[in-house]
């Protein structure tokens, strides 16, 4: 079975911060598709962002970055000088094959506490 | 452009009693799915529809959870008889197509289950 692990349960930090989440899985596929979600209070998940696995270039967008290593098997997601509005549960959630078929398994996800 | 939208938002039930919930996707989204998140814990994938079919049922608990989705649009999940356990948030998300770089999926705001 495919696992992913968001070591940090939460984080806490002030306004400008810069902070970044934690996300490791485990996998015997060769290529596959990487997923962050938000999950503000209202419940709704939010999709942040996507990469792929064959394609080791980190990128950028706005105030949102992510760390991709495949070697390590690593998903790591910054965030550029947090806001409160940032406050949220983040969950990682690569898109791997488990009980056969291709899906998402998320994390457990991060509480992350930003404050004024 | 309408989201997703789940009811009844909250349900509270004895154990051993039935309860159904109902997703209306967003329009022209041919696959939805139903996810069960408890609390502190990430979302597992419980049924996957590609319009009307089944494409995915591997999570699902057959023996008393079931799902339909007649017509290709939106769709009930039924549990029967409930236990403790199915104490969740019943999340229904919808997505335009599922390919290999999909993954961007719209969720609704969920409907939470409490079993007495």
């Amino acid at each position: 079975a495919q696992k992913v692990t968001q070591a940090q349960t939460e984080i806490s930090v002030v306004e400008k911060e810069d902070v970044t989440l934690d996300c490791v899985y485990e996998t015997r596929d060769t290529t596959y598709y990487l997923f962050w979600y938000k999950q503000p209070p209202s419940g709704e998940l939010v999709f942040l962002i996507r990469r792929n696995s064959f394609d080791e270039q980190n990128e950028i967008s706005g105030r949102y970055s992510w760390n991709f290593q495949k070697s390590t098997s690593s998903f790591n997601f910054t965030i550029t000088a947090s806001q409160v509005v940032d406050s949220a549960v983040y969950f990682c959630a690569p898109r791997l094959r488990d009980t056969g078929f291709q899906k998402l398994v998320f994390g457990t996800g991060t509480r992350l506490l930003v404050s004024p | 452009e309408a989201g997703v939208a789940q009811s009844p938002r909250y349900k509270i039930i004895e154990k051993r009693q039935s309860v159904a919930f109902w997703c209306n996707p967003i329009s022209g989204h041919a696959t939805l799915y139903w996810y069960q998140q408890i609390l502190g814990q990430g979302p597992k994938l419980l049924i996957q529809f590609q319009n009307n079919g089944v494409v995915d049922d591997s999570q699902l608990p057959k023996d008393r959870f079931s799902a339909e989705r007649l017509k290709g649009v939106d769709s009930t999940l039924k549990i029967q008889p409930a236990k403790l356990e199915d104490s969740a948030v019943y999340l229904c998300a919808s997505s335009l197509i599922w390919g290999f770089n999909t993954g961007e999926l719209f969720f609704g705001e969920g409907s939470r289950l409490t079993v007495l």
